[in-house]
């Protein structure tokens, strides 16, 4: 079984651009997040994606990250414009449903530097 | 929201020594999950504790649970240069996982 799949896996922009990254989930999966993990933290949920509906996203910063999965399948995300405070990996990740305990399988992440 | 404290956090320790690391919360939590992440990569899960006092075991790591259900710990035993990584807990929080801020482990051969 593949993983998830993301990409790309590094991008470095300048503050003020707009970057989009990209998550294909593990086949199956309904339940999609989308994660930013700073330096030295543990990963925030941003997003939670059902099939193709949002299920949270109250910690997404909407005035700049805006978040979709149009068929249920692979999901975009999007930062327009970057900030410093920006500079982190996105990580996104997949649970199948009726998982007991919210077991989710990660992919290896996007690394972003904000100059 | 519940908040997921770990101690220490950075450990770094020489080839075949034991070490163990901590996750703490005044919460209660249903379950507990422990992952680690490898540098560059993402988390991958390695157990799921729901009972209170539950040890277990998986070859060389051994996870316990509290009895009260506020904290785990997470135990190796002939730590090896392999056993590198971001050492993370996770409990649920509503229907999400609130994440730890990690321990980093670093083995040294």
């Amino acid at each position: 079984e593949a993983g998830v799949a993301q990409s790309p896996r590094y991008k470095i922009i300048e503050k003020r651009q707009s970057v989009a990254f990209w998550c294909n989930p593990i086949s199956g999966h309904a339940t999609l997040y989308w994660y930013q993990q700073i330096l030295g933290q543990g990963p925030k949920l941003l997003i939670q994606f059902q099939n193709n509906g949002v299920v949270d996203d109250s910690q997404l910063p909407k005035d700049r990250f805006s978040a979709e999965r149009l068929k249920g399948v692979d999901s975009t995300l999007k930062i327009q414009p970057a900030k410093l405070e920006d500079s982190a990996v996105y990580l996104c990740a997949s649970r199948r449903a009726g998982v007991k305990y919210n077991e989710q399988f990660f992919g290896p992440g996007t690394r972003l530097t904000v100059l | 929201t519940q908040l997921l404290e770990q101690s220490p956090q950075f450990l770094s320790i020489q080839e075949g020594e034991n070490l163990t690391v901590y996750c703490n919360s005044s919460s209660v939590f249903s379950s507990l999950q422990w992952y680690r992440q490898e540098p560059g990569e993402g988390p991958v899960l390695l157990v799921t504790v729901v009972t209170g006092g539950e040890v277990k075991k998986l070859k060389r790591l051994t996870f316990q649970f509290g009895d009260a259900r506020k904290d785990s710990s997470l135990h190796i035993t002939a730590a090896q240069t392999g056993d590198t990584g971001l050492y993370l807990c996770a409990g649920p929080n509503d229907y999400k996982l609130s994440f730890g801020a990690g321990t980093t482990v670093t083995v040294r051969a």
